[in-house]
């Protein structure tokens, strides 16, 4: 089955500067990537998806880079404010006979110090 | 649109017990739901698969026994935890795409499960 690796783990960065999350996948049939906030004790709420067609994609302060070749992907986020602060998750999702489920990363405990 | 919904938001219950726990798609048709385990300052896991009308599909290392999930309608998902036991205690998340939808999914708001 897939493997989707996340770093860092925690992520503290000043307001305003960048911060950049990594993941790696295991399995060259995943074709589809979205990135999770979640809030503590709430529900993980879709920031941007990225497909394997694509190699880049952005929205506002927020994009998203694939390499296919590497099996790799990464957050990034620019002019980082306070409530930019959450646990993100990376994932990854291919072709199933059941129902191209979701296998995500291990998270990254971002902190934005205002 | 897409919101999902889960049932209890949160629950008790003794060592030995079952409790059941409902996810519901309101306002779209789900043909496929999925259920997660997320334990504090953890990932979320994915536990099985389920598809209305069908067996569900578990992920290795889950004990289809003790989890079991039925997918009995177009907007109702239901899991419940047999005979449980402290180390079940964690957030339950389903999750539910639509039919015209391939990659998406929506969350449900979680279910804190506590066995005492």
């Amino acid at each position: 089955g897939e493997n989707v690796e996340q770093h860092p783990s925690t992520l503290s960065v000043q307001e305003g500067d960048s911060a950049v999350i990594k993941c790696t996948y295991s399995d060259s049939a995943s074709n589809y990537f979205p990135w999770y906030k979640q809030e503590l004790g709430k529900r993980p709420q879709l920031i941007i998806d990225i497909r394997s067609n694509v190699g880049e994609k952005k929205d506002q302060r927020i994009a998203v880079t694939l390499n296919k070749t590497a099996k790799h992907f990464s957050l990034h986020i620019t002019e980082t404010q306070p409530e930019d602060s959450a646990v993100y998750f990376c994932a990854a999702s291919g072709p199933s006979n059941t129902g191209n489920q979701f296998y995500f990363g291990t998270g990254t405990s971002l902190t934005v110090i205002p | 649109g897409a919101v999902v919904s889960q049932h209890p938001s949160w629950v008790i219950c003794k060592s030995g017990t079952s409790v059941k726990i409902e996810c519901r798609s309101l306002d779209f048709q789900a043909t496929t739901m999925f259920w997660y385990r997320q334990f504090p300052k953890q990932s979320l896991m994915l536990m099985a698969t389920s598809n209305e009308g069908s067996k569900a599909t578990y992920e290795q290392g889950v004990e289809k026994d003790k989890f079991l999930i039925n997918h009995a309608s177009l907007t109702l998902s239901t899991l419940t935890v047999t005979s449980a036991h402290p180390e079940d205690s964690s957030f339950y998340i389903c999750s539910a795409r639509p039919p015209d939808r391939v990659y998406e999914q929506y969350f449900g708001p979680g279910t804190r499960l506590t066995v005492t």
